[in-house]
């Protein structure tokens, strides 16, 4: 029963770049979810997806940020011309249905030069 | 929107002692209050959780509390050993009304001396 996989585990990358960060979800998981921790802080909700559709992306913080899921499985959170703002840990969760208990990922340590 | 507030930022229990987390929120339409535990450098890791339609819930050496007139619920550890050393975070939601996007506190750190 593998969990939440995210990759990669750590990305540096310089000012200016863009950069894919991928989660596959837990199988047979139908809501997938994407948070932005920054260090001591509490994960903070970025966009959720229900199968492929992008139900709420009220919490990415700018027109940089998008999400996809095309296929329903997969999922991929893209950071157009990155800032150092950006970095902090990307965390990624699934859940059965969208109102059970999310399992989330070791996450993406995201670090911009 | 929902705000949850978490007290008390740090605790230091000796082995075996008891640690308690509280936790506030806003809004009263949550209903769903998940805790995780994170350990340094992974994500969190979901410990206990509990609906609004209870008013406590046990698992071994961990209890949830909810009080939902007063709006808080809170974490028990009893027994509490070195390995329960962990951020720990509450949250809050109402999943069919928020899609079941979690409000987080902002994390109390546990250090339990031997």
């Amino acid at each position: 029963g593998a969990g939440v996989s995210q990759s990669p585990r750590y990305k540096v990358t310089k000012r200016g770049q863009d950069v894919a960060l991928r989660c596959d979800p837990i199988s047979g998981h139908v809501s997938l979810y994407w948070y932005r921790q920054a260090l001591g802080q509490g994960p903070e909700f970025l966009t959720y997806f229900n199968y492929e559709a992008q139900q709420d992306k009220s919490g990415l913080p700018n027109d940089r940020f998008s999400a996809e899921r095309p296929e329903g499985s997969i999922s991929t959170l893209t950071i157009q011309r990155t800032e150092q703002g950006d970095s902090a840990m990307y965390l990624c969760a699934s859940s059965l249905r969208r109102d059970q208990p999310q399992h989330f990922g070791d996450g993406t340590r995201l670090s911009i030069l | 929107g929902e705000n949850v507030e978490q007290h008390p930022s740090t605790l230091s229990v000796q082995e075996g002692d008891s640690a308690v987390i509280k936790c506030t929120y806003s809004d009263s339409a949550s209903n769903y209050f998940p805790w995780y535990k994170q350990e340094l450098g992974k994500g969190p890791q979901l410990i206990i959780d509990i609906r609004s339609n209870v008013g406590e819930k046990k698992d071994q050496r961990i209890a949830v509390t909810l009080n939902k007139t007063a709006k808080h619920f809170s974490l028990h550890i009893t027994e509490t050993q070195p390995e329960d050393s962990a951020v720990y975070f509450c949250a809050a939601t109402d999943p069919m009304e928020y899609g079941n996007k979690l409000v987080f506190g902002a994390g109390t750190i546990l250090r339990v001396k031997s």
